[in-house]
């Protein structure tokens, strides 16, 4: 059965930091691509940053240079390390297997900015 | 990054068929066509059609997509009350080297 259960969400005060983490199991992170998407609360669906089973990365304008997404193969586990975060990251943050046919999701993990 | 075009808002009958649209370019839709993903309040989207029209195992053949230039289309016959959701499509962006969403569209069951 596949699962993906992200981690690490929570309230933080402008200008902070926080890792997520989605556990995954039912099929291997490093041979897939996987990404990141959020929804900020009554909004729809953003894409955030992607990273390919080569380890190439990209990242949505409004999070590149403060957010870095990476994999440890050995955990099966996909991160997205966040700084410098302001109100408008406020949003679930899911992740995603695959970069356009998103065909499993998380449960999503909830990241507050707030002071 | 530039999102793909999606009516706010469809509302019909109990059994009767919805039809809802994405537009975007030959960049997105128009190259490698459009997924589409349903979500219900308080949950995660699930894939409902792959960009190439296929379903994922699982998902009812009530569900139909398909795809003309660049726009493409999810049709949903003989509607449930567990259709009402949000209903998303997403396509990969040539230029950008990215995903793109559209900007979602509910779906109200009457």
């Amino acid at each position: 059965e596949v699962q993906l259960v992200e981690s690490g969400g929570g309230l933080i005060q402008p200008g902070g930091s926080l890792r997520l983490s989605c556990a995954v199991s039912g099929f291997t992170v490093m041979s897939n691509y996987m990404s990141w998407v959020r929804q900020a609360p009554g909004e729809g669906l953003q894409w955030v940053s992607l990273i390919y089973s080569d380890g190439t990365t990209y990242y949505a304008d409004s999070v590149k240079g403060r957010f870095t997404i990476s994999r440890d193969n050995s955990k099966n586990t996909l991160y997205l390390q966040m700084n410098s975060l302001g109100a408008e990251d406020t949003a679930v943050y899911y992740c995603a297997r695959n970069g356009a046919d998103f065909d499993y999701w998380g449960q999503g993990t909830l990241v507050t900015v707030s002071s | 990054q530039a999102g793909l075009t999606q009516p706010p808002s469809v509302s019909k009958g109990l059994r009767q068929t919805a039809t809802l649209t994405c537009t975007g370019n030959s960049n997105n839709v128009g190259n490698q066509g459009a997924a589409w993903l349903q979500q219900h309040q308080g949950h995660p989207p699930k894939l409902l059609s792959y960009r190439n029209n296929n379903r994922p195992s699982g998902i009812s053949e009530r569900f139909s997509a398909s795809r003309s230039g660049n726009t493409a289309s999810l049709t949903i016959s003989g509607l449930q009350p567990e259709d009402e959701a949000d209903y998303y499509c997403s396509a990969w962006d040539n230029s950008l080297s990215a995903p793109v969403f559209g900007g979602g569209t509910k779906l109200t069951v009457l």
